[in-house]
């Protein structure tokens, strides 16, 4: 059965500190999807990416970082120079490759950011 | 813009009383899933339709129905709502064969009082 662990439940931090959001995932598959997605107050998913599991470079987009290690099983997330903005519930999610993409979520974490 | 519509954002029901949330998309994709939020957890998959194709998960309760007339809309239907069904209820919608993400709506907010 495939499983997804974020260990850390919510994280407060000052405006500008760089964080780190972990994550951990269980599956028998060999090829799969791994995601992340943003969900503010409001409360719409937003899709931040997504990796296959034979891909495991990582990844920089602006202030948001990803490292994929296979060998752990961990896919974690960085955001440097912390905004108000980014404040929100993060989720990590692993999909199967086939069929229809059923996402399976760790429960979240709560990122404050104080200014 | 193309995007994943829910209507309403908010839905207050009676306890018993039945309800149905409503989820179009004008992103022409062949999948459609409802998840149910509860709050402070993580989505979970209640269903979903690849095409016509209806795929329901083995815990989902009986009293969750969902119908898919056409592409473009998919409907929840609680035949019963109990106060453990209030929750955020996410439509999303994804293209295949090409394996890509899942795009989300806003949400409906369900009370049940």
């Amino acid at each position: 059965a495939q499983k997804v662990t974020q260990a850390q439940t919510e994280i407060s931090v000052v405006e500008k500190e760089d964080v780190t959001l972990d994550c951990v995932y269980e599956t028998r598959d060999t090829t799969y999807y791994l995601f992340w997605y943003k969900q503010p107050p409001s409360g719409e998913l937003v899709f931040l990416i997504r990796r296959n599991s034979f891909d495991e470079q990582n990844e920089i987009s602006g202030r948001y970082s990803w490292n994929f290690q296979k060998s752990t099983s961990s896919f974690n997330f960085t955001i440097t120079a912390s905004q108000v903005v980014d404040s929100a519930v993060y989720f990590c999610a692993l999909s199967e490759a086939g069929g229809a993409q059923k996402l399976v979520f760790g429960q979240g974490t709560r990122l404050t950011i104080n200014p | 813009d193309a995007m994943v519509i829910q209507n309403p954002r908010y839905q207050v029901t009676q306890f018993g009383k039945p309800v149905t949330l409503s989820c179009s998309q004008t992103l022409n994709h062949n999948v459609m899933y409802w998840y149910q939020q509860k709050s402070s957890q993580a989505p979970k998959l209640l269903f979903h339709y690849y095409d016509k194709d209806f795929n329901n998960e083995a815990d989902t309760p009986d009293n969750f129905q969902s119908r898919r007339p056409n592409t473009s809309f998919c409907f929840l239907d609680i035949r019963s709502p109990g106060l453990g069904d209030a929750a955020m209820y996410l439509c999303a919608t994804s293209r295949r064969p090409v394996d890509t993400e899942q795009f989300f709506g806003p949400g409906t907010r369900l009370t049940v009082l």
